[in-house]
């Protein structure tokens, strides 16, 4: 089974910062991988999916890039409302494993 | 749009049986697999195991398989998620989920 592992487990950085999430698969995979954002006491929403491909209505700051077994979730220009935890997902095959999650403050 | 509405808060305990419900519409309801998701008070998301609705051929996380039980009614376009004897460490919320929608949650709470 491939496993994902996600990293940092969190981070701190100031508005308007640039921030890089990534999650490193265990061996090599289709492009089937989201990234959610969960903000406290809200339901999980999908960002990005197919590992680059923005979902309708997310704002342009977000981006989703893969380089091998790595895919990283890209934050650009950081916002108080993008205070959240950030999770990736694989989804074309069983398990559909979720990545540990990301906690994302601003300093 | 994809809307997934899930039944609401249980009370259980421990011993008993639950089931809950997520019924979507909005969307082709065949076409997607739902996804059941687990989170623990704090913790990070869980996944259960997956159902295709269109001929209900289900695949569990080791880590769930055997405790609980996904099924699906396409001619109501409801999944299920079934425990036959709850305990304790059950309490969290589930999701269902598809890749471009979520259900409301159900918080399910188990305690003698």
């Amino acid at each position: 089974d491939i496993q994902m592992t996600q990293s940092p487990a969190s981070l701190s950085a100031s508005e308007g910062d640039r921030v890089t999430i990534t999650c490193r698969a265990s061996q090599g995979m289709s492009n089937s991988l989201a990234w959610y954002q969960q903000k406290p006491g809200q339901v999980p929403k999908l960002l990005i999916h197919a590992a680059s491909t923005l979902h309708s209505g997310v704002p342009s700051r977000f981006s989703g890039s893969r380089s091998g077994t790595d895919f990283t979730l890209t934050i650009n220009s950081l916002q108080p409302e993008d205070v959240a935890t950030y999770y990736c997902q694989k989804y074309d095959s069983a398990p559909r494993t979720f990545g540990q999650g990301t906690k994302v403050e601003i300093k | 749009d994809v809307q997934l509405v899930q039944s609401g808060t249980e009370v259980k305990n421990p011993g008993e049986s639950l089931t809950i419900s997520c019924r979507g519409s909005g969307y082709s309801f065949i076409s997607y697999w739902i996804n059941w998701v687990r989170q623990l008070p704090g913790e990070g998301l869980e996944w259960m195991g997956t159902i295709d609705p269109n001929d209900s051929h289900t695949d569990y996380s080791p880590s769930f398989q055997g405790h609980v039980t996904i099924s699906v009614d396409k001619s109501i376009s409801t999944a299920y998620l079934h425990w036959s004897s709850l305990k304790a460490s059950d309490t969290a919320m589930y999701y269902c989920a598809v890749l471009t929608g979520w259900g409301q949650g159900t918080l399910v709470s188990v305690s003698s």
